[in-house]
């Protein structure tokens, strides 16, 4: 089983600041199957990214995914107010497929 | 419009059993394969289950690996989750996905004495 560390596990940032998020892989993940996903309370998880760089029909291009292999990141260029929530990484080459713990951006 | 609703949460007590649905609509779903995710309060996302497109190859998490069961209806438009002998540690909210664009709004299943 793939493991997948998200780091750091919370953020504390302003509206209008750059974010980096990290997610780090066991091992390879295969053929970059590597997603990133939204969730604010009481919702489900939304698509971001695909692919390691897809970005989802309807997401901003603020929203930015990068990597490959086991090094994969997540960036938002410049933080609105509705960002302020939950992000998952996943990876879905391989059975099971896992997702990381969760990274947490707050408001400052 | 691809739509997905969940369907059949609800308390249950432990070593209970319980049948989770997802109806879909919007797409062939037929032609798609089909997950269970869930989620602990306060937790993370967990996948439990997948199953294949015409429903005969499928596959599990070591944790429910035994006691649950996934199938689909593709006459119906519905994927199922057969949920026995229930733990504490099953209480979640449980999603079914198409892979992975698509999300249902979530059951909440709790087991509880």
């Amino acid at each position: 089983e793939i493991v997948l560390t998200q780091s750091p596990g919370t953020l504390s940032l302003s509206p209008g600041e750059r974010v980096t998020l990290s997610c780090r892989a066991s091992q390879s993940v295969s053929s970059s199957y590597l997603a990133w996903y939204q969730q604010k309370p009481g919702q489900a998880p939304r698509l971001l990214i695909s692919g390691a760089s897809s970005r989802a029909t309807g997401i901003p291009d603020r929203f930015s995914g990068s990597g490959s292999g086991t090094d994969f990141t997540l960036t938002i260029s410049r933080l609105e107010p509705e960002d302020f929530a939950v992000y998952y990484c996943q990876q879905y080459g391989s059975s099971p497929e896992t997702f990381g713990q969760g990274t947490k951006v707050e408001i400052k | 419009e691809v739509q997905l609703v969940e369907s059949g949460g609800g308390l249950v007590q432990p070593g209970g059993s319980l049948r989770l649905s997802c109806a879909a609509s919007g797409f062939t779903f037929s032609s798609y394969w089909m997950h269970w995710v869930r989620q602990a309060p306060g937790k993370g996302l967990v996948w439990v289950s997948r199953i294949n497109s015409d429903g005969s190859s499928t596959s599990y998490a070591d944790s429910v690996k035994g006691r649950f069961t996934i199938s689909r209806d593709n006459a119906k438009n519905t994927l199922y989750l057969q949920m026995n002998s229930l733990r504490a540690e099953d209480t979640a909210v449980y999603y079914c996905a198409l892979p992975w664009h698509y999300w249902g709004q979530g059951t909440l299943v709790t087991v509880s004495s």
